[in-house]
């Protein structure tokens, strides 16, 4: 079975220092893995996939995430955080041909100014 | 605004009644899915469609449950007989054969 794991409940940074998200997968087959952003009472919005080719990914606002096969983790990183990315993150993915999304519990960054 | 809409985005019902929820997805996209989403988790996936085909459906969607996508356009889900455990954020999304999925703003459900 496949599964997605974000072990922080919550980050908290300062505005202007640099923030990580981590996420870790285990799937049987090639990942697809996402990163999407929520903000209070709205829905998901794409920040960033990895289908395949490099390893670095660069996204939405920003932000960027490092797919390792070999620690089967897809972190998410923004070198400069701004208050206005305080946010609920939440990494997923999927394996199957249809894509349907297999998602974590999420992590709730906190930036302060 | 042409991302996916939702509607109701709000609603509230009374233990027993039956609810529908609509999904508008991007026009261009043929894959549509739905999801549920309860407080401090992620969303859980519940059913998809393939332009007017339901091709999987979770073991969430217990028979309460009833997704349709006719003519491969919008979709409805309902809820029949709702109970207070159904209380959650139901969200569509919907995409083409990139896999990067699109959400709307979802519609939140509460049973009492």
């Amino acid at each position: 079975a496949q599964s997605v794991a974000q072990p922080e409940d919550q980050v908290n940074v300062a505005e202007g220092n640099p923030l990580t998200v981590k996420c870790t997968y285990s799937v049987s087959g090639n990942p697809y893995l996402f990163w999407y952003v929520q903000y209070p009472n709205r829905g998901l919005q794409f920040l960033l996939k990895y289908i395949t080719g490099d390893n670095l990914v660069k996204g939405s606002y920003g932000f960027e995430a490092e797919f390792n096969k070999s620690q089967t983790s897809f972190h998410l990183k923004k070198p400069s955080a701004l208050v206005s990315d305080s946010a609920l993150y939440f990494c997923a993915v999927s394996t199957d041909s249809w894509g349907k999304l297999q998602f974590g519990a999420g992590t709730q960054v906190v930036v302060t100014p | 605004d042409t991302g996916v809409s939702q509607n109701p985005r709000h609603k509230i019902t009374k233990r027993g009644q039956n609810v529908t929820f609509r999904c508008d997805p991007i026009s261009e996209h043929n894959r549509l899915y739905w999801y549920r989403q309860t407080l401090g988790q992620g969303p859980e996936f519940l059913t998809y469609f393939q332009n007017e085909a339901q091709l999987e459906k979770s073991r969430l969607l217990s028979d309460r449950f009833s997704a349709e996508r006719p003519k491969g356009s919008f979709s409805t889900l309902e809820i029949q007989r709702t109970e207070q455990g159904d209380s959650a954020m139901y969200l569509c999304a919907s995409s083409m054969t990139d896999r990067t999925q699109y959400f709307g703003p979802g519609t939140r459900l509460l049973v009492l």
